[in-house]
């Protein structure tokens, strides 16, 4: 019953911007977006998060669209440590709530 | 950040025997946690949400008698896999959560991978 929508995989060249799509078009207006990847066998780690501002840390950027309905994660230059599964989640910030789609294969090529 | 560590992170049992599974935030006293399971290449899915010292409300779908979760502190949780079976096998992922520093956000175990045989 994930609210997300995200291409099943993608590939990057090692160095380039890593450019991640989620469309979630019918998010409500106390939903946040939230970006966690996975590396094989091991637990998901938290990315970012934003509301409706693009947000930017130390390892990625948030750019979300002004009616909201998608959001792109943006790895600036991706590294072969960057090959995961990304999943983007929409969820209340007061709730605790997270389900997963099933997210985004980034294979990171030499 | 916040850290939440899970043991044993592989473990390989007969088929019929229970295996118990902890999980621990370490610097952080949780007040909810949460019990995924992920089968292989497949994404995590949500078996039970338990708060500290209430009973754990469980998705649908999934058995209350045979995944038994105890939340007994606000760092350690546990799920005991009850006569496990070879369709038991999977990576079990925990996560915890704050309603004071950290505002809700979740963080995830490493996971413990379930063979049984």
């Amino acid at each position: 019953d994930a609210k997300t929508t995200q291409p099943p995989s993608m590939d990057c060249a090692e160095g380039r911007a890593a450019n991640l799509p989620c469309n979630h078009s019918t998010i409500s207006g106390n939903e946040y977006v939230y970006w966690y990847r996975q590396i094989h066998s091991q637990g998901p780690q938290y990315i970012i998060h934003g509301l409706k501002n693009n947000e930017t840390n130390e390892m990625a950027s948030l750019i979300i669209t002004e009616d909201r309905k998608s959001s792109t994660l943006i790895l600036p230059h991706a590294t072969l440590r960057d090959t995961a599964v990304y999943y983007c989640i929409v969820r209340p910030r007061n709730n605790n709530d997270m389900r997963f789609g099933a997210g985004t294969r980034l294979t990171v090529k030499p | 950040g916040a850290v939440v560590s899970q043991h044993p992170s592989r473990v390989i049992c007969k088929s019929g025997t229970s295996v118990k599974i902890e999980c621990r935030s370490l610097d952080f006293q949780a007040t909810t946690m949460f019990w995924y399971r992920q089968f292989p290449k497949k994404s995590l899915m949500l078996m039970a949400t338990s708060n500290e010292g209430s009973k754990a409300t469980y998705e649908q779908g999934v058995e209350k008698d045979k995944f038994l979760i105890n939340h007994a502190s606000l760092t350690l949780s546990t799920l005991t896999v009850t006569s496990a079976h070879p369709e038991d096998s999977s990576f079990y992922i925990c996560s915890a959560s704050t309603s004071s520093k950290y505002d809700n956000e979740q963080f995830f175990g490493p996971g413990t991978r379930l063979t049984v045989l």
